[in-house]
Formats: C-alpha cells, structure tokens, sequence
C-alpha cells in the first residue's frame, strides 16, 4: 500500500518568513495530493490540493509543488501570519483510497 | 457545499456501556466513508473504510468487534464502540468522499467527536 512521510513534526517561523512543509509517497498510482489544515479542537479543513498532471498550483499566500518522477510534494506558505499556527496534513490519494501523512505543527511567532 | 456532520459532538459514558457516534453527508453523496481516531497532538489514525451497502474494511489492529461501522445509506455512516472502556478515550473524525454532489474529489471531514469513557 501507499506510505505518506511528512516532514518535519514541528516548525517554528519568524511572522512574515515562509514555511515549507514536505511529503514523500510511495506508489506511483497516486494522483491526487491535498494538504488540509487542523486547527486546535476543529476537523481537518482543505487548504489547497494538486493532481498529477500539475506541476505546481498557487493560491494566494499558500502553495503546492508536486515532482512525481521523485515521488515528493511540497507546501509553501509565504508571509506567515499567527493565524497560519495549526497542525497540517498532507495526503496522497488514488480513486477512494487516502493516505495521510503525520502532521507538521506549525507555529508562527509574532 | 461538500458538508459532512457528526453527532454527538461530545459525549461521556461509563466503562462496559457502548456509544454510537453518527456521520452525515449534508449536501454530496459519499459511497465511501472513513473513521478516524486521532490523539491529542498526533496525526489521524485511520480506523475503517466504510463502504454503502457492503462491510467496512478495517485497517491491521483495529477490532472489527469492538467499533461497528455501518453504512446504510449514502449519506450516513455510523460507528458504534461496544463496550467501551478508558482506553476508548479519544478523539474521532469521519470524513466522506470523493463523491456525487461534491466540488472535488477530496475527503471532508466531520467536526469529530470527543469520547470519554469513565
């Protein structure tokens, strides 16, 4: 089956700095990668998502970069704010099946 | 669109009695749901797949006697811890997807619900 590593488990950043969370998967069959963002007591909520056929994909001050020859993806979060502070998850996923990385913590110091 | 509900929100009960908790699909219909367990600080651990009309899919640990899934219907799935003890004590999320009605082919997820177990 697919196996989803996210690193790192925490990351700190300096307001206004950027913040890069990654994730390796391993099946090659997986063709849909969101990251989806926790906050504290509330459910996973989708930030932004990419499919394979896209290299990378930009929604504001947040994005996705996908390499598929290497199996990796990445979000990008540019010009934190203190309300950027929350557990992100990314996932790997093909037809019904998700597999979800560990979580980063992110918190943006002020 | 793409909402997906969870009852109860919270719930307390005492060890050896069992608690249902109820996922909904408001607005999209889901041919899959998915259970999750998640502790404090750590990542979603996914319990089952719950497919409509046909047994849930549970993942290597996971008793199948203990948290009965069922998925009557293309809106709702339930779990129901039998039994319960304080171990049980967690945190747990449903989330339903890809499917018809829903903007993308993502999962969304309930608003989970807290169980403690005296």
């Amino acid at each position: 089956g697919e196996n989803v590593e996210q690193h790192p488990s925490t990351l700190s950043v300096q307001e206004g700095d950027s913040a890069v969370i990654k994730c390796t998967y391993s099946d090659s069959a997986s063709n849909y990668f969101p990251w989806y963002k926790q906050e504290l007591g509330k459910r996973p909520q989708l930030i932004i998502d990419i499919r394979s056929n896209v290299g990378e994909k930009k929604d504001q001050r947040i994005a996705v970069t996908l390499n598929k020859t290497a199996k990796h993806f990445s979000l990008h979060i540019t010009e934190t704010q203190p309300e950027d502070s929350a557990v992100y998850f990314c996932a790997a996923s093909w037809g019904n099946q998700f597999y979800f990385g560990t979580g980063t913590s992110l918190t943006v110091i002020p | 669109g793409a909402v997906v509900s969870q009852h109860p929100s919270r719930v307390i009960c005492k060890s050896g009695t069992s608690v249902k908790i109820e996922c909904r699909s408001l607005d999209f219909q889901a041919t899959t749901m998915f259970w999750y367990r998640q502790f404090p600080k750590q990542s979603l651990m996914l319990m089952a797949t719950s497919n409509e009309g046909s047994k849930a899919t549970y993942e290597q640990g996971v008793e199948k006697d203990k948290f009965l899934i069922n998925h009557a219907s293309l809106t709702l799935s339930t779990l129901t811890v039998t039994s319960a003890h304080p171990e049980d004590s967690s945190f747990y999320i449903c989330s339903a997807g890809p499917g018809t009605g829903a903007s993308t082919d993502t999962q969304y997820f309930g608003p989970g619900t807290r169980l403690t177990v005296l």
